[in-house]
């Protein structure tokens, strides 16, 4: 069966400090990879996704970044964070099925 | 550009069934989701139904679809304190390749009385 990971699960981090938040999907290959922020506790936005190695596509112009460096791996990366980065921040993946599958989510915090 | 619309918060007696109210815009919508989302952790797919379809069941959930209105409801029947959490509806449209994306609504807060 799949699995999807993320880690870490909570981070607190300054402002102007780099970020690398990493998913990793077990069980799969060549998923589609989605990450989303949830802040507040309540609707989601979708930040990234990949189709592939390599390619990612952006959906909301922010001091934030993906990169896809294997398969089933899906790193966000900031190189200075805001306070408004603070939020939750779900990975997800799906295949050619309709179902988007999310990881457990990284709980950051900025100060 | 699509939207997805739901009321904030909803409290029903453990027993009770619930329903869960959620329209959204995009006509062009093949799939809608309901997710479950309890304190501090992800998102849960509890069912989703195809656009062609009015009515899906599962267990205690039914899920009903008025695609003429673009309503979506959520039913929980015999609703449990373990229900208690935020729920989801989100809908999908195709991106590029394989690749869908979902756009979702605020979520409703589901609480459970004793």
């Amino acid at each position: 069966s799949q699995t999807i990971h993320q880690w870490p699960a909570t981070l607190v981090q300054p402002v102007g400090s780099p970020l690398s938040l990493e998913c990793t999907v077990e069980g799969t290959s060549n998923p589609n990879l989605y990450w989303y922020r949830q802040a507040a506790g309540r609707g989601l936005q979708l930040l990234f996704y990949s189709v592939g190695i390599g390619q990612i596509s952006s959906e909301v112009p922010q001091n934030l970044s993906a990169s896809r460096p294997q398969d089933r791996q899906f790193i966000l990366s900031s190189k200075k964070l805001l306070l408004s980065d603070s939020g939750f921040y779900l990975c997800a993946w799906s295949l050619l099925a309709y179902e988007q599958y999310f990881g457990p989510g990284t709980r950051l915090t900025v100060t | 550009g699509e939207d997805v619309e739901q009321s904030l918060f909803l409290s029903v007696r453990e027993g009770d069934s619930s329903v869960i109210n959620c329209t959204y815009t995009d006509s062009s919508s093949t799939y809608l989701y309901w997710y479950k989302q309890e304190p501090g952790a992800g998102l849960q797919l509890l069912t989703y139904i195809f656009s062609n379809m009015d009515m899906k069941q599962d267990q205690r959930l039914t899920v009903l679809l008025n695609k003429k209105d673009k309503h979506l409801s959520l039913r929980i029947a015999d609703t449990q304190t373990g229900d208690s959490a935020i729920y989801f509806c989100a809908e999908s449209f195709h991106s590029s390749g394989s690749a869908r994306q979902l756009t979702f609504g605020s979520g409703t807060q589901l609480t459970v009385l004793p």
